[in-house]
């Protein structure tokens, strides 16, 4: 069983629909707990960084944790066009390395 | 201002050349480091600085070598390099667990 699981997609939606995307995670040492976004050819960009079970919201934006489930969740509302991207989430247990899932690569369709 | 940058942007190199990745932040950060992307994968750490000493090496071959001048600054020199290092090498860095900022890469060509 792999640290992270994340479905990699390809998730198509319509624009204007809420989209939510998901990891499920074994080792419970991870504490913190990331999203990025990454465009094709560019580097990831770090939506939402939390380190608490619950919701943590910004903007259109917002980050789910679970520790009881080992489940987090990123909900984007109103999704837009350029909400198109793969979408990393991240883990650590509290020193320098982060954990990735594979990414979940998403289409918003105008 | 959250921006790491990197140059250069595109690197193309033969076998035989050494060449420098650069990577430069001024958010005061106190760790960076390198990692490797292949196409359709997620970011694979190579190495992690702490405070400007190497803490981290994910057993990555010696042709590349690692160097933190100072706090703020990054390089990874290139020797000797295989057609399948070609990749897009990201840097990053952070303050806090976790919360690492990545610059825009260095999209690497090795013929």
């Amino acid at each position: 069983q792999k640290e992270v699981e994340q479905d990699p997609g390809p998730l198509s939606v319509p624009e204007g629909a809420i989209v939510s995307l998901n990891c499920t995670y074994s080792n419970s040492a991870f504490q913190y707990f990331m999203w990025y976004r990454q465009y094709s050819r560019k580097g990831p960009e770090l939506l939402m960084y939390t380190y608490s079970s619950g919701n943590k919201e910004d903007g259109r934006f917002t980050a789910q944790v679970d520790k009881s489930s080992k489940y987090i969740s990123l909900f984007i509302r109103d999704s837009q066009p350029s909400d198109s991207a793969t979408y990393l989430c991240a883990m650590s247990a509290g020193d320098d390395k982060i954990i990735f899932g594979k990414g979940t690569r998403l289409h918003i369709l105008p | 201002d959250t921006e790491v940058t990197q140059t250069p942007k595109h690197l193309v190199m033969g076998m035989t050349n050494k060449k420098s990745l650069k990577c430069e932040q001024h958010m005061g950060h106190r760790a960076m480091y390198w990692y490797k992307q292949k196409a359709k994968k997620p970011p694979e750490l190579m190495f992690v600085y702490s405070y400007e000493k190497l803490s981290i090496n994910e057993s990555v071959p010696s042709r590349f070598s690692p160097e933190c001048p100072n706090s703020s600054l990054l390089n990874l020199h290139l020797h000797a390099l295989q057609p399948e290092d070609s990749a897009l090498y990201l840097c990053a860095s952070s303050h806090n667990t976790g919360e690492q900022f990545f610059g825009p890469g260095t999209r690497l060509t090795v013929l």
